[in-house]
């Protein structure tokens, strides 16, 4: 079974701070994605990326920004920290058509 | 645009009753899946179905691709059903999957 890790689970970060949330896959697959999760919602696609050193917008990517290192790494930076980008944040990476989550980032800005 | 649309937005069942959940997308779907989202959060796919009928276990999906809608039938709804029914679609084959809002299922005992 694939095997997403995200870090940290939890973070509580301050407004205008610098934030980096991180994921790890070990199944050497080529897409990778970053999604957020407000109470109540689905999924929103932040950024996603096909191949490393490349990272493709998604529907939601201001105020984000992501880098991907290497096939196994994706993270998901956060500038300048803001209320409103408080939320679960999910990567997922994908062997089409399958796609596997890790579970979650809890993300509280204060 | 790229839009998913899931209903009902909520649904309660006792338990032993089916339930009908259904998605409807914007434009051509080159790959669709459903996923379980527990009530703790963790998302895990339950099948994949961009065209025809699937079944796994206690689960049939059917997706009518010329009328871009999908549903999703659960049989015989156990407690342990409870939590959220996610539809995500790959639009015209950009392989960056697209979620709906989710149907959430409580099922009582």
């Amino acid at each position: 079974e694939a095997a997403v890790t995200q870090s940290p689970r939890s973070k509580v970060a301050v407004t205008g701070g610098k934030v980096t949330l991180s994921c790890h896959q070990t199944n050497n697959h080529d897409y990778m994605y970053w999604y957020r999760q407000d109470t109540g919602h689905g999924l929103r696609l932040i950024h996603y990326s096909y191949v490393a050193d490349s990272t493709e917008k998604g529907d939601i990517p201001d105020g984000y920004k992501a880098s991907r290192p290497s096939q196994e790494n994706f993270s998901l930076i956060l500038e300048l920290a803001s209320l409103s980008q408080t939320a679960v944040y999910f990567c997922a990476s994908r062997s089409t058509p399958e796609v596997f989550f890790g579970k979650g980032t809890r993300l509280t800005v204060v | 645009g790229q839009q998913v649309q899931q209903s009902p937005a909520s649904l309660v069942l006792q338990e032993g009753e089916n339930a009908e959940l259904q998605c409807n997308f914007s434009s051509t779907a080159t790959q669709l899946q459903w996923f379980y989202q527990s009530p703790g959060g963790s998302l895990v796919s339950l099948l994949s179905n961009p065209s025809g009928t699937k079944h796994t276990g206690r689960l049939t999906s059917t997706t009518v691709t010329k009328e871009r809608r999908s549903s999703l039938h659960i049989s015989s709804s156990q407690t342990t059903d409870s939590g959220t029914y996610l539809c995500a679609i790959d639009f015209n084959n950009n392989n960056a999957p697209r979620f709906g809002a989710g149907t959430k299922l409580s099922v009582k005992p």
